[in-house]
């Protein structure tokens, strides 16, 4: 596609639950990346990939957050047991290529999780 | 530890006028990347202009021009000639590479209004 596309594009669900975001990323690009924005804040670094290996999975919280991209193009970022703190907006950006280049990276829509 | 600082949470301009949004950021590295991105209430982050470090010359892109301050770490953005459709946040960002991870670092942004 033109952009970087995630699904859905709003999620609500309860406490203790499971739920998985989806990110499709620009068509080419290598490097893609989760971030999380709680309101009023910026968006905050939680991983990394560099093709289908997560080269940085230092931002996840807790193992409660997981997230693959087995084929090197869709990734999905899996969140295990919500809780009401891990109400955000998630977004998913992809660069061309990272590597220390300075690559831009070009958002998605994000995904807003309301976890009841 | 890289941070990035944006002392303005709030800015307003009127239309067809000229606005500055300030950005300071901490940093050890020599060569670097910064970034503004705007943010409109459809959640998606657009990259508004770039700036390599090592670039003495200011960026710019239409409407769009930065003040860049090397010694001072200082990263400012100037809206010329203000449109209704700028109203957003604006985020500025760090590009830190570091161990083979490449991520984008936030500051808290700024709420523009635009006044007709």
């Amino acid at each position: 596609g033109a952009g970087v596309s995630q699904t859905p594009s709003n999620k609500v669900t309860e406490k203790g639950k499971y739920v998985e975001l989806r990110c499709d990323p620009i068509s080419g690009h290598t490097a893609l990346y989760w971030y999380r924005q709680s309101l009023g804040q910026g968006p905050e670094f939680l991983i990394y990939f560099q093709g289908t290996g997560a080269a940085d999975d230092s931002g996840l919280p807790n193992d409660r957050f997981f997230a693959v991209r087995p084929e090197g193009s869709v990734s999905t970022l899996k969140i295990q047991r919500t809780e009401r703190g891990d109400s955000a907006v998630y977004l998913c950006a992809s660069s061309l290529k990272a590597l220390g280049s300075g690559e831009t990276q070009y958002f998605g829509p994000g995904t807003r999780l309301l976890v009841l | 530890a890289q941070t990035v600082t944006q002392s303005q949470p709030e800015m307003s301009v009127q239309e067809a006028e000229t606005v500055t949004l300030s950005c300071t950021y901490d940093t050890s590295e020599s060569d670097y990347y910064l970034f503004w991105y705007k943010q409109p209430p459809s959640r998606q982050m657009i990259l508004v202009i770039r700036q390599e470090a090592y670039k003495q010359q200011n960026a710019t892109e239409n409407r769009f021009s930065v003040n860049f301050q090397k010694a001072a770490k200082s990263f400012s953005l100037k809206i010329s000639d203000s449109q209704l459709g700028d109203a957003a946040m604006y985020f500025c960002a760090y590009r830190r590479w570091q161990g083979g991870s490449e991520k984008l670092v936030f500051g808290k942004g700024t709420k523009l209004t635009v006044n007709p």
